[in-house]
């Protein structure tokens, strides 16, 4: 079946801009997720929406981003007023209802964002 | 969220066993402990994940000591295609806490 969706692939922009980065989960997956990965770094957990429950936003780095998901399907993770800093691949996951404790997580091909 | 420390690279040869160990101390009563595999230009994919004792998959084996403050994921046999960036993660449910991982590298 099909997995999980980001698009733009690659997005160029310049300082001060805003951008908005799509993410379409797994179909009937409950939970979402947004990481950033920075050039030769780990990956940086963002936020964290699971069902109708308020999201987790505790990874977020400062005010200028936000997401929403909309329908418990597709999310936007927006970055207003860009920086330099916020050069990144931004990768989106997310995974379903298992007996398990912890849940797999499909990560999608990111969106590699460039700020000029 | 328990954190872990695994090392920053290791180097092997085609056809080796490669063992990554991870310590994590801090680990909760609840947690799993799971590894991911990153290619570059990838995302992460998920390879085993498990609690005590052993896992084994027909990609890897995770060894879990009885204390679980640390795991080893196995990998037999490596080829070159098993050239990325491995990460360990201790939690239950909810988002993880991905480190920078273990860079493997397999030369012929």
């Amino acid at each position: 079946g099909a997995g999980v969706s980001q698009s733009p692939s690659n997005k160029v922009t310049e300082k001060g801009k805003d951008v908005e980065l799509r993410c379409d989960p797994i179909s009937g997956h409950t939970a979402l997720y947004w990481y950033r990965q920075s050039l030769g770094q780990g990956l940086e957990f963002l936020i964290y929406f699971q069902g109708n429950s308020a999201p987790d936003k505790s990874g977020l780095p400062s005010d200028r981003f936000s997401a929403e998901r909309t329908g418990g399907s597709v999310s936007t993770l927006t970055i207003q007023r860009t920086q330099q800093e916020d050069s990144a691949v931004y990768l989106c996951a997310s995974s379903g209802r298992r007996k398990s404790a912890y849940n797999e997580q499909f990560f999608g091909p990111g969106t590699r964002l460039t700020v000029l | 969220l328990a954190k872990t420390t695994q090392p920053i690279s290791m180097d092997s040869y085609e056809g080796q066993e490669v063992n990554i160990t991870c310590s994590h101390n801090n680990i909760a009563t609840n947690d799993y402990i799971t590894w991911y595999q990153q290619f570059p230009s990838q995302g992460p994919r998920f390879i085993i994940q498990g609690y005590k004792t052993k896992v084994t998959n027909e990609v890897a084996s995770l060894f879990i000591p009885a204390d679980r403050k640390s795991s080893t994921l196995s990998l037999p046999r490596v080829s070159l295609s098993d050239t990325a960036v491995y990460y360990c993660l201790v939690g239950a449910g909810t988002a993880l806490i991905f480190g920078k991982g273990t860079t493997l590298s397999v030369s012929s």
